[in-house]
């Protein structure tokens, strides 16, 4: 199976920060995958797909970057409404569809 | 407006059984394939399984694969996952998905809001 590494698992910012979280799979996934946005008691919210794809609706500070092992998702300008935890995952191929473990983006 | 509506889930004894449902509309269904993800308490998410558009290709996770099945009713917009010889490493919050694209190796684009199952003697 793959495994999804995300780094850091938590993150602390100030709004207007600009801010970086990388996903690591442990065998190429060539563009297959996708960012998640998860605030506490909510459902999981698609930002990204197909690794830089913006989900419709997704404000464009949001994006994303890689292909093969090495993924990243940048928030440009850190608004209020981003602090939560995001997730990446990877849907090559072969199930299972496995995620990264979460990065927790929190208040400075 | 996509909406997914999950039910079924509840406290379960180790070993039983518990059959989820999801109820879909706003979407063709019959046009995407689905998924159930779960998320134990304060935990991550994990995919569980998936269903192409027409149920000729299904996968599971490995944790619960030969114990939970995935189904789909497309003339009635609905998703299922039958769950046998429940354990307590089952207990989460499971989350029905709409896919991305027919075929369910895809990403999830919609969720809907969970059931609990929580399996406990």
């Amino acid at each position: 199976a793959i495994r999804m590494t995300q780094s850091p698992s938590s993150l602390s910012a100030s709004t207007g920060d600009r801010v970086t979280i990388t996903c690591r799979a442990s065998q190429g996934i060539s563009s297959y995958l996708a960012w998640y946005q998860q605030k506490p008691g909510k459902a999981p919210k698609l930002l990204i797909y197909a690794a830089s794809t913006l989900q419709s609706g997704v404000p464009s500070r949001f994006s994303g970057s890689g292909s093969g092992t090495d993924f990243t998702l940048t928030i440009s300008c850190l608004q209020s409404e981003d602090f939560a935890t995001y997730y990446c995952q990877q849907y090559y191929s072969y199930p299972p569809y496995s995620f990264g473990q979460g990065t927790k983006l929190e208040i400075k | 407006e996509v909406q997914l509506v999950e039910s079924g889930g509840g406290l379960v004894q180790p070993g039983r059984s518990l059959r989820l449902s999801c109820a879909a509309s706003g979407f063709t269904f019959d046009d995407y394939a689905m998924h159930w993800v779960r998320q134990a308490p304060g935990k991550g998410l994990e995919w569980v399984s998936g269903i192409s558009w027409n149920s000729g290709s299904t996968g599971y996770a490995d944790s619960v694969k030969g114990r939970f099945t995935i189904s789909r009713d497309n003339a009635k917009n609905s998703l299922y996952l039958q769950m046998n010889s429940l354990r307590a490493e089952d207990t989460a919050l499971y989350y029905c998905a709409k896919g991305g694209s027919w075929n369910y190796s895809t990403f999830c684009d919609y969720w809907g809001q969970g059931t609990l199952v929580t399996v406990s003697s």
